[in-house]
């Protein structure tokens, strides 16, 4: 079965940087468009980032480019998001997902990211 | 900027019918933004409902069903239960590669 599983997060420091990692298995990874996807503590479902199957193309929300690169190897079947400068409202679980449709199939189980000193 | 917008809140009874709806502050949803429906219970990663409008996912039942009414998009849930109690989020696809949220709705089933 489809299973994406994350691995990553914990606490950093404002200005700091992280990576996330989100390891696929169960479908042909490198067919499928990949999404990161975040939620602050309380707060609804914002969309972060998607990268093509063949990882030509990257597109980001405004609120993280020129911060956060998504990036991903169809070799490992793995998808990353390397988060710099981070600040205080990047606080948030982030979630992996699949593109099917112009929506996301699948999820990761997420991992939560807290920036604070 | 546009932004998607939801109903914040919202409530049904038990067995009854709602209907949620997702539109944007400039202009009118329709297929061409492929939107999609997803719930969130508290503390649980988001499960798909609906996408492409009215495609069902994988193992929903058949009581969800999505929908273009007017210049919004929406999702009606049909003999409303308990456990239909969460966060409804709606998805659009400003381009090939851009998606935006909705804020979400809180439904209460009571």
């Amino acid at each position: 079965q489809v299973q994406l599983v994350q691995f990553g997060g914990g606490l950093v420091q404002p200005g700091g940087s992280l990576r996330l990692s989100c390891v696929a298995s169960g479908f042909r990874f490198n067919k499928y468009g990949m999404h990161w996807v975040r939620q602050a503590p309380g707060k609804g479902l914002e969309w972060v980032a998607y990268i093509r199957p063949d990882a030509k193309n990257q597109h980001y929300a405004d609120t993280v480019k020129g911060r956060f690169i998504i990036s991903r190897d169809n070799s490992k079947n793995a998808l990353s998001l390397q988060m710099n400068s981070l600040r205080s409202e990047d606080t948030a679980v982030y979630y992996c997902a699949t593109d099917e449709s112009w929506s996301f199939e699948f999820w990761g189980q997420g991992t939560l990211v807290t920036v604070s000193s | 900027q546009t932004v998607v917008t939801q109903e914040p809140s919202f409530s049904v009874s038990p067995g009854g019918t709602v209907t949620l709806t997702c539109g944007l502050t400039s202009g009118s949803v329709s297929s061409n933004y492929y939107p999609s429906w997803y719930q969130q219970t508290p503390g649980q990663a988001p499960r798909t409902l609906i996408y492409n409008t009215n495609i069902r996912s994988s193992g929903v039942p058949d009581r969800f069903s999505g929908s273009i009414l007017g210049n919004r998009a929406a999702l009606t849930i049909t003999g409303a239960q308990s456990d239909d109690e969460s966060d409804y989020y709606c998805l659009l696809s400003m381009t090939t590669d851009i998606r935006v949220f909705g804020g979400g709705t809180k439904l209460t089933v009571l």
